[in-house]
């Protein structure tokens, strides 16, 4: 298994639902991160977690907040969003090895839409 | 502070050559990425460098020079599959520093 997945492909939720996104590999990759993009944008990091730990968090709002319940599995839970959090979410995976070539790979992320 | 330029857009005709240029300033240097992304998908690794030199990979190659903070990424036998983003990412100094994103050159594919 050489793929990142994501669930759902597409959400459009309120301001005051609660929704999660998941994400998953099973290439025993020990870091995963959370993008979001808007259209014609890089993606802008917002949480990374090496070895199921959070190591970094971009000054994300905490209507935004990311889980890692095991190795493979990273979700982010999202409440009371606002309209401007419409975007295409990504989650990567590296190895985080010894190896300083800690390539991210892609999952075909989530585009999330908030009336 | 960090920054990666990168021209917006760049337009090029099947069957050609293009090379996409990428400047950059950070604290440190542990590698620069090229990733594709097609309108409305994710990001594909193309390359990766860390040292000084040409790194070549089918139709994609790829050139790295430290000194000069410069990187760039050589296309041939251009196909229209190939019209999307390509994307500059330098990891910074540390080993757990964060990938920093260029905002992308959307290469266009003229027949």
């Amino acid at each position: 298994d050489t793929e990142v997945t994501q669930t759902p492909k597409h959400l459009v939720m309120g301001m005051t639902n609660k929704k999660s996104l998941k994400c998953e590999q099973h290439m025993g990759h020990r870091a995963m991160y959370w993008y979001k993009q808007k259209a014609k944008k890089p993606p802008e990091l917002m949480f990374v977690y090496s070895y199921e730990k959070l190591s970094i968090n971009e000054s994300v709002p905490s209507r935004f907040s990311p889980e890692c319940p095991n190795s493979s599995l990273l979700n982010l839970h999202l409440h009371a969003l606002q309209p401007e959090d419409s975007a295409l979410y990504l989650c990567a995976s590296s190895p985080a090895g010894e190896s300083a070539t800690d390539t991210q790979y892609f999952g075909p992320g989530t585009r999330l839409t908030v009336l | 502070g960090q920054n990666i330029d990168q021209p917006t857009e760049m337009t090029a005709t099947e069957g050609a050559i293009v090379q996409i240029n990428c400047t950059y300033q950070t604290s440190g240097f542990n590698g620069l990425f090229w990733y594709q992304q097609h309108a409305g998908e994710a990001p594909t690794f193309l390359s990766y460098n860390v040292l000084d030199g040409l790194e070549e990979k089918g139709r994609f190659s790829s050139f790295l020079s430290r000194s000069k903070g410069y990187s760039y990424l050589l296309l041939k036998e251009l196909q229209m599959k190939d019209s999307a983003s390509y994307l500059c990412a330098v990891r910074g100094g540390n080993r757990d520093d964060k990938i920093i994103f260029g905002k992308g050159t959307r290469l266009h594919i003229l027949p």
